[in-house]
């Protein structure tokens, strides 16, 4: 059963330390996304691939957000330096965009909280 | 924007009846789909209707599309306690490296 992966699955953190978060995407899938979660501005994408190649992070705050694939098998999302307003819920999803279908497969998430 | 906003923000209802979501959104789309979030996990992917397509059925699942008015609903029928969950529309956009984008989702409830 293929599925989306992500460590940690919850961590706490002090305002100022880095955080990385990890997502395995379903093998085959060539799209890796990143969204955030919140009550109040609900799901936001960050960032997104597409054969490992960044295609679009207009979401993310570059200043302190960075996002890479080393491999097909890894994506990585890192926050340096975490800030209280970046806890949240932070999803991973990975897709094979083909033929005009393109649903998303998504991971359990990483709930952040930075005290 | 293109984001899907539904309709209405929760929903209550008694088991054994039907759901009815509404999605609205606001540029040419190529599919619309519906995602569910059970509290405390991922989304997962229920149901894609392309913009040439007009309804669509997946068990007890019903979508319908209209182009035209540029809305969809999600029709749930004969509902179980187990689909208490929230709902997401997510549209596609026409562009080459078209994005789903995301409402903010209705909040299920249906009562045993």
């Amino acid at each position: 059963d293929a599925r989306v992966t992500q460590t940690p699955r919850h961590k706490v953190t002090e305002m100022g330390q880095e955080v990385t978060m990890r997502c395995q995407p379903i093998l085959g899938h060539n799209t890796v996304f990143w969204y955030r979660q919140t009550m109040m501005q609900g799901l936001e994408l960050l960032a997104y691939f597409r054969n490992r190649a960044p295609l679009d992070d207009s979401g993310m705050p570059k200043d302190r957000f960075s996002a890479e694939m080393p491999d097909a098998t890894l994506a990585t999302l890192k926050i340096q330096p975490s800030e209280p307003r970046d806890s949240a819920v932070y999803f991973c999803a990975s897709g094979l965009v083909r033929g005009g279908s393109n649903e998303q497969f998504f991971g359990p998430g990483t709930r952040l909280t930075v005290l | 924007s293109q984001q899907g906003e539904e309709d209405p923000q929760a929903l209550s209802i008694q088991e054994g009846e039907n759901a009815t979501m509404n999605c609205s959104y606001k540029t040419s789309i190529n599919n619309l789909q519906w995602y569910r979030q059970n509290s405390g996990r991922g989304l997962v992917h229920l149901i894609l209707i392309r913009s040439n397509e007009r309804e669509k059925h997946s068990g007890r699942l019903r979508v319908t599309l209209d182009t035209s008015k540029k809305s969809s609903s999600l029709l749930i029928t004969a509902s179980r306690a187990a689909d208490t969950a929230s709902y997401f529309c997510a549209t596609d956009g026409t562009g080459a490296n078209s994005k789903l984008t995301f409402g903010k989702g209705i909040t299920l409830s249906v009562r045993p």
